[in-house]
């Protein structure tokens, strides 16, 4: 039973262009999100976070947004760069459970020269 | 430079072997956490410490083994009883697992581990 869905399992934008990749969740216990960006044979870098206690949270190119009665949240990239090629993955937390993350299978972002 | 350093980056592995890797974190941070990814999927939890001598099982223990004699350092080690071993290991450590509010975890460069 996946909790983090990320349904698209590719992307691709012009540069330039706006970037949004989706996540849904259904485990209402999760009350921490994050958005972490991977190349191949490397570890994840950690983009941005949520709490749940907001709805929005920007830190320059990148916005996540969460929508806590849909269980969904966004991550906008605007504009979107060729640099920004790799994969995302959404990860969800809930305390209590040693904070361990729950992934998405994660979405192939190929931004367009 | 503060980090999560993982050796070795590639791993070949003969049926029926043990093989342990490492990691080692010099950020100070109390919980530590290995994951697996597979080709097209997502990570999944191995085991998690969340303090020194304290290990709990995640997701997809099986086959697998975990110490936490020290803070800084918490190796993996993939036993024979591992039917498919073959995947990209990620060791992760958060600042602090009991905080009420949610805390980053940061990742290695992952070890490759193929099985021949």
């Amino acid at each position: 039973d996946q909790q983090v869905k990320q349904n698209s399992p590719s992307l691709s934008v012009q540069e330039g262009r706006i970037s949004i990749l989706n996540c849904d969740y259904t485990n209402s216990m999760f009350d921490y999100f994050l958005w972490y960006k991977k190349y191949p044979a490397e570890g994840p870098t950690f983009l941005i976070s949520i709490s749940s206690i907001k709805d929005k949270n920007e830190d320059g190119r990148f916005t996540v947004f969460l929508n806590k009665s849909a269980k969904h949240l966004s991550l906008h990239i605007v504009p979107s760069q060729p640099g920004d090629s790799a994969v995302y993955f959404c990860a969800a937390s809930a305390r209590g459970s040693a904070r361990q993350l729950t992934f998405g299978s994660g979405t192939q972002l190929t931004v367009l020269p | 430079d503060g980090g999560i350093t993982q050796s070795p980056k590639y791993l070949f592995r003969k049926e029926g072997q043990n093989v342990t890797l490492s990691c080692e974190q010099n950020l100070n941070h109390d919980a530590m956490y290995w994951y697996r990814q597979d080709p097209g999927q997502g990570l999944r939890l191995i085991y998690y410490s969340q303090i020194v001598n304290d290990f709990q099982k995640g997701d997809i223990a099986e086959g697998y083994s975990v110490s936490r004699e020290k803070k800084e350092s918490f190796p993996l080690t993939v036993t024979s009883a591992q039917k498919n071993p073959t995947a990209f290991y990620l060791c992760a450590s958060m600042i602090s697992a009991s905080s009420a509010s949610g805390n980053t975890i940061y990742f290695g460069e992952g070890s490759w581990l193929t099985v021949v």
